[in-house]
């Protein structure tokens, strides 16, 4: 059974860039949900998606867009990188919106420089 | 606001030595507490969800509990690969995880 998958693992960009994450949810599972980790800190929440709509939205600025995939994959984008958001970007994937547990993937590693 | 927070910040214990995390949590209406565990540079994995106060839920070594205001992740004579941060979240209606800052624990032989 396939867990939660997420590419690239390391990724290092340049102030201003574009990027593109991607997450494969855990077998079963037809929600996911992004968060951004900064060292030292608890991941915060970004954006949920289901049935490929965005669902909920956290605190963050309209930079940070995604998408969700009929298979259920999901993308992040980040438009205008700047340093702070340098961070592990992980994916969390679930069934449904109604509450179930959160399974993570390993991460992104994003250095902005 | 769902808030949460965790202490102590980091903890180090005798092989063996047991002791209690704690996550204080203010929510609009609990629909559940999670406890996670995290190895440095890797995703969370998943321990327990609590959804209501007086349940209790237990894996190895690990025994979590759930108050109205709080939970305890209870380690019982831990061992060194017990070492990592452990993070609570809690879910609220209408809202999404939020998590704690987690507390980094480390086992010494």
């Amino acid at each position: 059974d396939a867990g939660v998958t997420q590419s690239p693992t390391h990724l290092i960009k340049t102030r201003g860039q574009q990027v593109t994450l991607r997450c494969s949810p855990k077998s079963g599972h037809d929600t996911v949900s992004w968060y951004q980790q900064a060292l030292g800190q608890g991941p915060q929440f970004i954006f949920q998606y289901y049935e490929e709509e965005e669902r909920q939205r956290g605190n963050f600025p309209d930079r940070f867009s995604g998408h969700q995939f009929p298979n259920y994959s999901s993308e992040l984008n980040v438009n205008a990188l700047l340093l702070g958001d340098s961070a592990l970007y992980l994916c969390a994937s679930s069934l449904g919106t109604g509450g179930s547990e959160q399974y993570f993937g390993p991460g992104t590693r994003l250095t902005v420089t | 606001e769902d808030q949460v927070t965790q202490s102590p910040e980091a903890l180090r214990l005798q092989e063996g030595e047991s002791s209690s995390l704690n996550c204080s949590y203010t929510v609009s209406g609990l629909r559940g507490l999670f406890w996670y565990r995290q190895d440095p540079g890797k995703g969370p994995e998943f321990l327990f969800t609590l959804y209501s106060a007086g349940e209790e839920k237990e894996k190895e070594r690990l025994k979590a509990t759930l108050t109205k205001k709080e939970s305890f992740l209870h380690i019982t004579a831990p061992k060194p690969e017990d070492s990592a941060t452990y993070l609570c979240a809690v879910l609220g209606y209408g809202q999404n995880f939020v998590f704690g800052p987690g507390t980094r624990l480390s086992v010494l032989p």
